[in-house]
């Protein structure tokens, strides 16, 4: 069965360092989604691409978060310079567009510890 | 825009009991899916059930049904002959039908003990 790969699955990372996290989504799915989880809450939207071209980064830190998915299948999402606050857990979500169903597929996430 | 409420933070149910889990959303559109996502610990979210709101009936899947209630709009997942497997975070979502994109809003979600 397909799946939503990422990695690292773990990452450890000094505050003011530079982070990046991979996704690969299933393929044929056009929609992919990067989501913040802090322990015992839910996931919180960084930002959505629709193909290559991004939807909605509306709740994405700019100044130091970055997002690209160049030819619209895997994705890079990078931090820098990382801070204490951005300790949580990074998920990627894929999903198909239209009548293709709409359910969202997720990877196992990235456990980011910024020490 | 959108919210979804989860007000229990925290459920437990008896093995082989029922339990059910609350959900609420405020949303002016007509059109839109609800989902229950289960994240088990350290492990990966998968989806449980989901329901179109055109549809009136109430999606079903084995163990898993929710009670749908439109006008309401709320949204609650009944587990039936609960199994130790299904201690998990669960968590409600709401997509969009009616924006130009697929918007997905996530609950807070509730942490689910099985006790043996």
């Amino acid at each position: 069965e397909a799946e939503v790969a990422q990695s690292p699955r773990y990452k450890i990372t000094e505050k003011s360092q530079a982070v990046a996290f991979w996704c690969d989504p299933i393929s044929g799915h056009a929609t992919l989604y990067w989501y913040r989880q802090i322990l015992g809450q839910g996931p919180e939207l960084l930002v959505q691409f629709q193909d290559e071209s991004v939807v909605d980064d509306s709740q994405l830190p700019k100044d130091r978060f970055s997002a690209e998915r160049l030819k619209g299948v895997d994705s890079t999402l990078k931090i820098q310079p990382a801070e204490l606050g951005d300790s949580a857990m990074y998920l990627c979500a894929s999903s198909v567009t239209g009548t293709g169903g709409p359910e969202q597929y997720f990877g196992p996430g990235t456990r980011l510890t910024v020490t | 825009a959108q919210t979804v409420t989860q007000s229990q933070p925290e459920m437990s149910v008896q093995e082989a009991e029922t339990v059910t889990l609350s959900c609420t959303y405020d949303t002016s559109e007509s059109d839109y899916y609800l989902f229950w996502y289960k994240q088990p610990p350290s492990r990966q979210m998968i989806l449980v059930i989901r329901q179109e709101a055109y549809k009136q009936q109430n999606a079903t899947e084995n163990r898993f049904s929710v009670n749908f209630q439109k006008a309401a709009k709320s949204f609650s997942l009944k587990i039936s002959d609960s199994q130790l497997g299904d201690a998990a975070m669960y968590f409600c979502a709401y997509r969009s039908q009616e924006t130009s994109y697929d918007k997905v809003i996530f609950g807070p979600g509730t942490s689910l003990s099985v006790i043996p």
